[in-house]
């Protein structure tokens, strides 16, 4: 099975300027994530959708994040403008279903994530 | 709120020995636990997921054991190895509040050779 697809890799952009990252998650994960890395943390959740719907967004700071999610498959998160404190690995994550009694057989797979560095 | 702690932040090990790492979390009320390792620049792997329902997961030099009632699960490494060297992470499903996965700050090891 295909892992979960994120790109770019990497980007360098100067403060305020925006970015915009992809996902592609593993077919038929209807929950997707979009987490943030800052060096030496563990991640922390920005946004979770299921299906093409929010279910969580109250860690992204609305006022220059946003996030969609197209036909319930493709993500896509955007930073506009940019602040320093943005530099971080930007990591895309999905599962078949994070809720009822399958959730909890189900793995969290992780894509190689998208490393912003803020200037 | 669920809270995550990984204790310790960093270890140092020489190869070959057997090692044990912790991670605790507030609220016994999950759907599952997972380990994660990360090496430096990469994504997140998954190295075992423990269900709710379950007391522990083996996977070739690894077994991760979960508690519910005291909120704490141990991931356990035989015979480290150089190439065992990297972040581990441990990460909970809360089966309530909106089923986000919250991960704890990681534990950094390193196997000397």
């Amino acid at each position: 099975e295909a892992g979960v697809a994120q790109s770019p890799r990497y980007k360098i952009i100067e403060k305020r300027q925006s970015v915009a990252f992809w996902c592609n998650p593993i077919s038929g994960h209807a929950t997707l994530y979009w987490y943030q890395q800052i060096l030496g943390q563990g991640p922390k959740l920005l946004i979770q959708f299921q299906n093409n719907g929010v279910v969580d967004d109250s860690q992204l700071p609305k006022d220059r994040f946003s996030a969609e999610r197209l036909k319930g498959v493709d993500s896509t998160l955007k930073i506009q403008p940019a602040k320093l404190e943005d530099s971080a690995v930007y990591l895309c994550a999905s599962t078949q279903i994070a809720t009822g009694p399958r959730a909890g057989a189900n793995v969290l797979t992780f894509g190689a994530g998208s490393r912003l560095t803020v200037l | 709120k669920q809270e995550v702690t990984q204790i310790p932040a960093a270890l140092s090990v020489p190869e070959g020995e057997n090692l044990v790492l912790n991670c605790s979390f507030t609220d016994s009320a999950i759907y599952n636990l997972q380990w994660f390792r990360q090496d430096p620049g990469k994504g997140l792997t998954s190295l075992l997921l423990i269900q709710s329902s379950q007391r522990e997961q083996t996977s070739g030099r690894l077994n991760a054991s979960l508690d519910k009632s005291s909120g704490r699960s141990t991931l356990y490494i035989a015979a480290s190895q150089p190439g065992d060297s990297a972040t581990y992470l441990c990460a909970v499903r809360p089966g309530t509040g909106g089923f986000k996965t919250i991960f704890g700050a990681g534990t950094r090891l390193f196997v000397k050779a």
